[in-house]
């Protein structure tokens, strides 16, 4: 079956930078997207990297390497607001049209 | 634009009852999904509807049903309610069938509905 492994907490400074990792054991696999939830709220989508690499938005960032079965979101110059939790997800042909999420890396962003 | 709107916000409902949640999805998208999310967790798969036809199940029991209606809204439906079945159900919309598969193929959530059960 899916299944994505990430950390279940971090905790930095505002201005720090913050790796979120993501293994994830799929095959099949199209490629992993991350989501954004804050306190109360609903997930947002925040990247997709389909193909191994970088992709930057802004003061985030998201890597891919499928020989690794690894990917990454970078979040940089971490601001108050920035404190969520971060979702890497995943669909892979077997299982049809669902999206599967780990369990979500809370982070905690301190003055 | 509306985004992915569910109702009710928050339900509070004892073992054994039935529940309905709502959800309609932002304006020309057919597909929807529902999501089970306990606290702490990231959110389960339970349903995936496009075209008013189910494309996708996740391992929820069979108390589990939903529908898509001919303007694409869906109901999510649970009998003989748990106290495991409180959680957050989430609601999200995509504008074709096959989420996750590239950029463009991104969920868009509703803020979800609070279920507690006791």
């Amino acid at each position: 079956g899916q299944s994505l492994e990430q950390p279940s907490e971090v905790t930095a400074v505002e201005g720090a930078i913050v790796q979120i990792n993501c293994t994830y054991q799929t095959s099949g696999f199209y490629g992993l997207s991350w989501y954004q939830q804050h306190d109360g709220g609903a997930p947002t989508f925040l990247s997709y990297n389909a193909l191994d690499g970088l992709e930057e938005t802004g003061r985030f960032s998201s890597f891919l390497s499928r020989s690794d079965s690894y990917g990454y979101l970078l979040l940089q110059e971490l601001q108050m607001k920035d404190s969520a939790s971060y979702f890497c997800a995943s669909s892979i042909k077997a299982a049809g049209n669902k999206l599967t999420f780990g369990g979500g890396t809370r982070v905690l962003v301190k003055p | 634009d509306a985004g992915v709107t569910q109702s009710p916000t928050h339900l509070i409902k004892t073992r054994g009852q039935h529940v309905t949640l709502r959800c309609s999805p932002i304006s020309g998208h057919k597909s929807v999904s529902w999501y089970q999310q306990v606290l702490g967790q990231g959110p389960q798969f339970i349903f995936q509807y496009y075209e008013k036809e189910e494309r996708g199940r996740g391992n929820f029991p069979d108390r589990f049903s939903a529908r898509q209606f001919p303007n694409y809204s869906s109901e999510l439906n649970v009998n003989a309610l748990l106290l495991g079945d409180s959680a957050l159900y989430l609601c999200a919309s995509s504008f074709r069938a096959l989420p996750g598969t590239g950029k463009n193929e991104k969920l868009f959530f509703g803020s979800g509905t609070q279920l507690s059960v006791l």
